[in-house]
């Protein structure tokens, strides 16, 4: 029953690395999603894709950049981890919707993948 | 700019007592609204949403909400907890027409039910 899979549930990283967080959708939607999820703060958008090979921001893009080369596959890349960024990063996708994307607005989530960075 | 606000951060009640977790919007246009929620080590799912119609909906596990658009309100209600309702509630609203999945959370409000 396995929906949107994120490949690394915990990872610990030096300040400087880079970073790798992988997400995998089995349900054919064109959407997909990367949130960053801190207490207090709820979840907030970093990057999106409505379809292979485009990208757009979110409201926090500083410091990730993205990747989505297939459909099923939205990649969420740190170029130089740094200790702010030591989150939960959540991976979501929805369908493309009818008119007025209502649908698409319905979001699966991954598990997450919690990144310390040290 | 958009937001949502929840009010309250951490609910703690007995079992069968009864719930109401507040959220508040701004968005002057048409509203998609939605309740997640996170179980303990589990990941974020939908509670419930609305879209038109009804502004009383009802999602799973006996959990309803009403939006009352005067108010710009979209409270979370159950009659009766359970130790197992414990967990994060988030609510959530879609930023505008053709911005699918974009949604714009609140601050969550997580909910301890002593057995």
């Amino acid at each position: 029953d396995v929906k949107v899979t994120q490949s690394s549930r915990y990872l610990v990283k030096r300040t400087g690395e880079k970073v790798f967080l992988e997400c995998v959708q089995d349900m054919d939607h064109e959407n997909m999603f990367w949130y960053r999820q801190d207490p207090g703060l709820g979840l907030r958008l970093i990057y999106f894709s409505y379809d292979v090979k485009m990208k757009e921001k979110g409201d926090i893009p500083e410091g990730y950049s993205v990747s989505r080369e297939k459909k099923e596959r939205f990649s969420l890349i740190l170029e130089s981890a740094s200790t702010n960024q030591t989150s939960m990063y959540l991976c979501a996708s929805s369908p493309l919707g009818l008119a007025g994307n209502s649908g698409a607005n319905v979001l699966t989530f991954g598990a997450g993948s919690r990144l310390t960075v040290l | 700019a958009q937001s949502v606000s929840q009010h309250n951060h951490h609910v703690i009640l007995s079992e069968a007592a009864s719930l109401e977790l507040g959220c508040n919007y701004s968005y002057g246009g048409t509203v998609n609204l939605f309740w997640y929620v996170q179980y303990p080590g589990q990941h974020l799912q939908l509670l419930l949403k609305y879209f038109s119609g009804d502004p009383l909906v009802k999602g799973i596990k006996g959990f309803e909400a009403e939006f009352i658009k005067s108010k710009f309100s979209f409270n979370l209600r159950k009659p009766s907890v359970q130790w197992s309702d414990t967990a994060e509630y988030f609510c959530a609203v879609n930023r505008g027409y053709n911005q699918g999945g974009k949604l714009i959370f609140g601050q969550g409000t997580e909910l301890s039910v002593k057995p």
